[in-house]
């Protein structure tokens, strides 16, 4: 079985503040991990993948597969970054293409 | 291509009534995953397909809830029938396998009264 885990519903931090949106999984296999945004009334669209390494629009995130942890970071909060934030997780192998969500992180920027 | 996309946008109904979510894929793509998006739960994963196959319904809710896929370019998500707890956000999206990302259509908003 897959899970991912968000713990926090809510984040509030102001403009300029590090923040940290905090991903926990599950999964007996090597997973696929990625993380979504949604901004106000648009569709969800990929913010970041574990396998490219990379930064975008200022956030990264590392796959620590020792805490099973996907943590999404960015050293200096914008206003434009309020969004609902989805840590998802995709199995490996095969047919499994199953893409399962955490139930989202909501963050607000304070300016 | 213009995405994925849903239909209506919105729906509102009444409880006992049927209602048929539908979603045309990015062409191309072989797999269409629906979801359903709600405060309380999040992004619940109800049933997706692949080559127009359902490979794992086990997050459907109940019988109530029925999907197709008749073919590679329009798959439907049946209610019936409907109760006020099935309000929520219907998302489809879909993905070519190989490659990583999943594309979302804008999802439909349902109301059930």
């Amino acid at each position: 079985a897959q899970r991912v885990t968000q713990p926090e519903k809510l984040l509030s931090v102001f403009k300029g503040a590090p923040v940290e949106l905090k991903c926990n999984y599950s999964y007996s296999g090597s997973p696929e991990l990625f993380w979504y945004v949604q901004y106000s009334r648009q569709r969800l669209q990929l913010l970041l993948r574990h396998i490219s390494r990379e930064s975008i629009k200022g956030f990264t995130a590392d796959l620590n597969k020792g805490e099973t942890s996907f943590h999404l970071k960015k050293p200096f909060a914008q206003e434009e970054d309020s969004a609902m934030y989805y840590c998802a997780l995709r199995g490996s192998g095969g047919s499994n293409y199953k893409l399962t969500f955490g139930k989202g992180t909501l963050l607000t920027v304070n300016p | 291509d213009a995405g994925v996309i849903q239909s209506p946008r919105h729906e509102v109904t009444e409880m006992g009534q049927e209602v048929t979510l539908r979603c045309k894929p990015i062409s191309g793509h072989d797999y269409l995953f629906w979801y359903r998006q709600t405060m309380m739960r999040g992004l619940e994963l109800l049933i997706y397909f692949n080559n127009n196959v359902p490979i794992d319904d086990s997050g459907m809710p109940e019988d109530r809830f029925s999907a197709k896929m008749p073919n590679a370019s329009f798959s439907t998500l049946k209610i019936q029938p409907s109760e006020p707890r099935d309000s929520a956000v219907y998302f489809c999206a879909s993905n070519l396998q190989g490659y990583t990302e999943a594309f979302f259509g804008q999802g439909t908003r349902l109301t059930v009264v």
